[in-house]
């Protein structure tokens, strides 16, 4: 069965610190994966999303996402966090095919300190 | 354009009580999702409608639970009769097709605690 794995469970950043939450997930086909956000208060929404191609996705608000095949991986980055990124983050993969059933992680909650 | 709306946006009952939650999807978009998300885990998909059909109900503890979308539009979720475990946030998303690559957009879920 699939599986998606959030290792850090809550993380506390300053602002203008850098930024990485692992991800992996066990499935050995192709993928779909995506991160989502919530931020207090409202509902989760879209960050970004991985189909194929580069490996190396873009999202809002300044973040980023690597895929990284070899390792299961799709880590979140952002270079300089603000105030505002203080949020839960979920990483999801599907598996495509007849569904879009999401798998998702646990969560990793965000306290940046201003 | 409109979001995912759902109501109520919270309720309490005791258990053994039945309580319903109502979705109203975007606008045009034929996958409706319900999902539970449990206090310190991430969502997990309960049920899954095309249209108007199942797709996926695997997850969905049918002794209890049920769920429709009359007319491919609106749907309910119904927990008959509640037990304190189902204590969470049930959340709803719609997506224009059930392609993997489709986002779900999610409403601001409806809070249970059972009693």
């Amino acid at each position: 069965a699939q599986s998606v794995s959030q290792h850090n469970h809550h993380v506390i950043l300053s602002e203008a610190a850098s930024l990485e939450l692992g991800c992996n997930y066990s499935y050995g086909g192709t993928v779909n994966l995506f991160w989502y956000v919530q931020y207090p208060g409202q509902h989760l929404q879209l960050l970004l999303k991985y189909f194929s191609g580069d490996p190396l996705v873009k999202g809002i608000k300044g973040f980023e996402a690597e895929f990284i095949k070899s390792k299961f991986s799709f880590n979140l980055r952002k270079p300089s966090v603000q105030w505002s990124d203080t949020a839960e983050y979920f990483c999801a993969v599907n598996a495509g095919g007849a569904t879009n059933k999401l798998i998702f992680g646990t969560g990793t909650l965000l306290a940046v300190q201003p | 354009e409109a979001g995912v709306a759902q109501s109520p946006r919270y309720k309490i009952i005791e258990k053994r009580q039945s309580v319903a939650f109502w979705c109203n999807p975007i606008s045009g978009h034929a996958t409706l999702y319900w999902y539970q998300q449990i206090l310190g885990q991430g969502p997990k998909l309960l049920i899954q409608f095309q249209n108007n059909g199942v797709v996926d109900d695997s997850q969905l503890p049918k002794d209890r639970f049920s769920a429709e979308r009359l007319k491919g539009v609106d749907s309910t979720l119904k927990i008959q009769p509640a037990k304190l475990e189902d204590s969470a946030v049930y959340l709803c998303a719609s997506s224009q097709s059930r392609q993997g690559r489709e986002t779900q957009y999610f409403g601001p879920g409806t809070r249970l605690l059972v009693l």
